[in-house]
């Protein structure tokens, strides 16, 4: 198994430009999640997904948009870049139901917007 | 929503000595705390975890407590060695959350000097 899988690794964007960063998984987890980490403030999660074709809004949605057409993929879209936007992505997956909270994380997309 | 502060954000010990991690939540309805630990470059990975049901969970060198009156848990490491040396993360979550999504602190960084 590999995994969580995040590309690229390291990006760098023009204000105003969009993009996807991907991530797939093959443990056949039912959750995947994307997270965005800045300096003291630890993880904040973005978008979620329960299973295919249902997303749901997290902390700090605004700017990014998701879809979750098969289970193993969960891309985040940045439509139109912005430096505030500057950051190390993580997008993470796990089983479902009670005994299922254990986090699985990819190694990261550290985003530089210009 | 829930409110995880964790203290204090950098740590330096000796080689040998213990370390010690706090964090305080403000949502009575969490009951699911893990602890998890990111290596440079790499993403956070689940080291220990405990449940509202238990006070205390020790795994080799790793301990976590849980005081859930105050609403506080505490990571600690004894024995430290230079492979500890890393950011160390605390979460919280309600274990019915439908989605499992964790809210985590900001963050400790742990040095331990040979």
């Amino acid at each position: 198994n590999a995994g969580v899988t995040q590309t690229p690794k390291f990006q760098v964007l023009k204000t105003g430009q969009s993009m996807t960063l991907q991530c797939a998984q093959d443990m056949n987890h039912e959750y995947m999640s994307w997270y965005r980490q800045d300096p003291g403030m630890g993880l904040r999660l973005i978008h979620y997904s329960v299973g295919a074709g249902i997303t749901d809004q997290g902390e700090v949605p605004n700017g990014y948009n998701v879809s979750r057409s098969t289970t193993e993929d969960f891309p985040l879209r940045l439509l139109s870049a912005a430096p505030s936007q500057t950051s190390v992505y993580f997008c993470a997956s796990s089983y479902s139901g009670q005994a299922a909270n254990i986090q699985y994380f990819g190694a990261g997309t550290r985003l530089s917007v210009l | 929503g829930e409110n995880v502060e964790q203290h204090p954000s950098t740590l330096s010990v000796q080689e040998g000595d213990s370390a010690v991690i706090k964090c305080t939540y403000s949502d009575s309805a969490s009951n699911y705390f893990p602890w998890y630990k990111q290596e440079l470059g790499k993403g956070p990975q689940l080291i220990i975890d405990i449940r509202s049901n238990v006070g205390e969970k020790k795994d080799q060198r790793i301990a976590v407590t849980l005081n859930k009156t105050a609403k506080h848990f505490s990571l600690h490491i004894t024995e430290t060695q230079p492979e500890d040396s890393a950011v160390y993360f605390c979460a919280a979550s309600p274990l019915n959350n439908a989605g499992n999504m964790l809210t985590f602190g900001g963050g400790t960084r742990l040095m331990v000097k040979p």
